[in-house]
């Protein structure tokens, strides 16, 4: 199946640093979805992106479509110790295709 | 408003048995898909339902099927379990029209062990 290529595979920052991750793919993708998954729990959908180019917030957390439509951006800002957990990709194309996750730890 | 439930959160099995899972969506979803998330492979596409007709399928063997209901509500099935079964399975719900797939929303999985 497609790939979707996520970095950075893990980080560990510093509480009120801010965080960037991608993901990217050679093919190209109508919608991009970020999810944050929680130890036990199913991911939790931040973000949806439909348009290249597109720039969106949630609170701390902002994203882009990528302006080839084969790359989306997830960027965390002032990160606090709530923000831990698993983030991945979505991107969908005939079906969603999910990033391998990038896992970020926050130490106080 | 109650989001995607799944049953059951927990279970474990045996080779050579099968397995049922559940998965309610949310109210007014007529899309359910199924995921299968490892550590190795991660989130993998099983299929999709929209009105209780298979829209989608993943590259998984036939052993693997699934369901849907009038009421959306949907049922997966595992059949003869092998010890690459373990994992936990995702449910998500869409709020999709017939020509298109709309934001997926999860389930908590059923996290299925195979001894």
């Amino acid at each position: 199946g497609q790939q979707l290529n996520q970095s950075p595979q893990s980080m560990f920052i510093q509480e009120g640093e801010d965080v960037s991750m991608n993901c990217t793919s050679s093919s190209i993708f109508n919608t991009w979805l970020w999810y944050k998954q929680e130890p036990g729990e199913g991911p939790v959908l931040l973000i949806a992106l439909y348009k290249a180019g597109e720039l969106t917030s949630n609170g701390r957390l902002t994203a882009q479509f990528g302006i080839t439509r084969k790359d989306s951006f997830l960027n965390i800002s002032a990160s606090i110790p709530s923000d831990v957990g698993i983030y991945f990709c979505a991107g969908l194309m005939d079906q969603f295709y999910f990033g391998t996750g990038t896992s970020l730890t926050v130490i106080p | 408003k109650a989001g995607v439930t799944q049953t059951p959160r927990y279970l474990i099995k045996t080779r050579g048995q099968q397995v049922t899972l559940s998965c309610s969506p949310i109210s007014g979803h007529r899309s359910v898909s199924w995921y299968q998330q490892t550590p190795g492979q991660g989130l993998q596409f099983l299929f999709e339902y929209f009105s209780e007709t298979q829209r989608n399928k993943g590259n998984f063997p036939g052993r693997f099927s699934g369901r849907q209901f009038s009421n959306s509500r949907s049922e997966m099935n595992v059949s003869t379990l092998e010890l690459g079964d373990s994992a936990l399975y995702l449910c998500a719900s869409s709020l999709a029209t017939s020509g298109d797939t709309g934001e997926l929303f999860f389930g908590e999985g059923s996290r299925l062990t195979v001894l």
